[in-house]
């Protein structure tokens, strides 16, 4: 079964380095999300890509944090100067994107957990 | 924007009885309303969802209602059983975009 890639699963860094997160959705899944999920909490979108474009990326704190899709595939969300309160997982999510009724289903990866120190 | 409460946060139940988390959302226009179950380091995984146009949706022992004039939502889950112990998460979503909402997620925990 087809699933979201995510690389890396786990990232320790300090305050003030840089960290990247990867994101390879499903084959064909034209719409691709960056969620970040805070401990205790339900995950909240960050930025929202069709293909390559950005569609939302209205919660996405733009001083320190990046997204791209360049090719309209894989994505990179980076994150530059890391603070403490970034400490969270980073959920990657897909969806086929296509349909008249909505995107479809969110196919979400395994996460990136970021600890900064 | 779009706001989802959840409750309960935690909630314990005896296996083999039924379970109920019940979410409310604020934007009359939300139209699509899923439901994902999270284990413990793991991805949420869609378990059921519903559009605005059904009330009620059921798969085995789960079931989703919706009551759109009160504006809020709610999982059944009959039977429990201890693989059912995870977080679950609804979510509310306007139109096409697909930019789901989260609730901040309820921990069930079935006793054996």
């Amino acid at each position: 079964e087809a699933e979201v890639a995510q690389s890396p699963r786990y990232k320790i860094t300090e305050k003030s380095q840089a960290v990247a997160f990867w994101c390879d959705p499903i084959s064909g899944h034209a719409t691709l999300y960056w969620y970040r999920q805070i401990l205790g909490q339900g995950p909240e979108l960050l930025v929202q890509f069709q293909d390559e474009s950005v569609v939302d990326d209205s919660q996405l704190p733009k001083d320190r944090f990046s997204a791209e899709r360049l090719k309209g595939v894989d994505s990179t969300l980076k994150i530059q100067p890391a603070e403490l309160g970034d400490s969270a997982m980073y959920l990657c999510a897909s969806s086929l994107g296509r349909g008249l009724l909505g995107n479809g289903e969110l196919f979400f990866g395994e996460g990136s957990r970021l600890t900064v120190l | 924007g779009e706001n989802v409460e959840q409750h309960p946060s935690t909630l314990s139940v005896q296996e083999g009885d039924s379970a109920v988390i019940k979410c409310t959302y604020s934007d009359s226009a939300s139209n699509y309303f899923p439901w994902y179950k999270q284990e413990l380091g793991k991805r949420p995984q869609l378990i059921i969802d519903i559009r605005s146009n059904v009330g009620e949706k059921k798969d085995q022992r789960i079931a989703v209602t919706l009551n759109k004039t009160a504006k809020h939502f709610s999982l059944h889950i009959t039977e429990t059983q201890p693989e059912d112990s995870a977080v679950y998460f609804c979510a509310a979503s306007i139109g096409t975009a697909r930019q789901l909402t989260f609730g901040s997620g309820t921990q069930l925990t079935v006793l054996p």
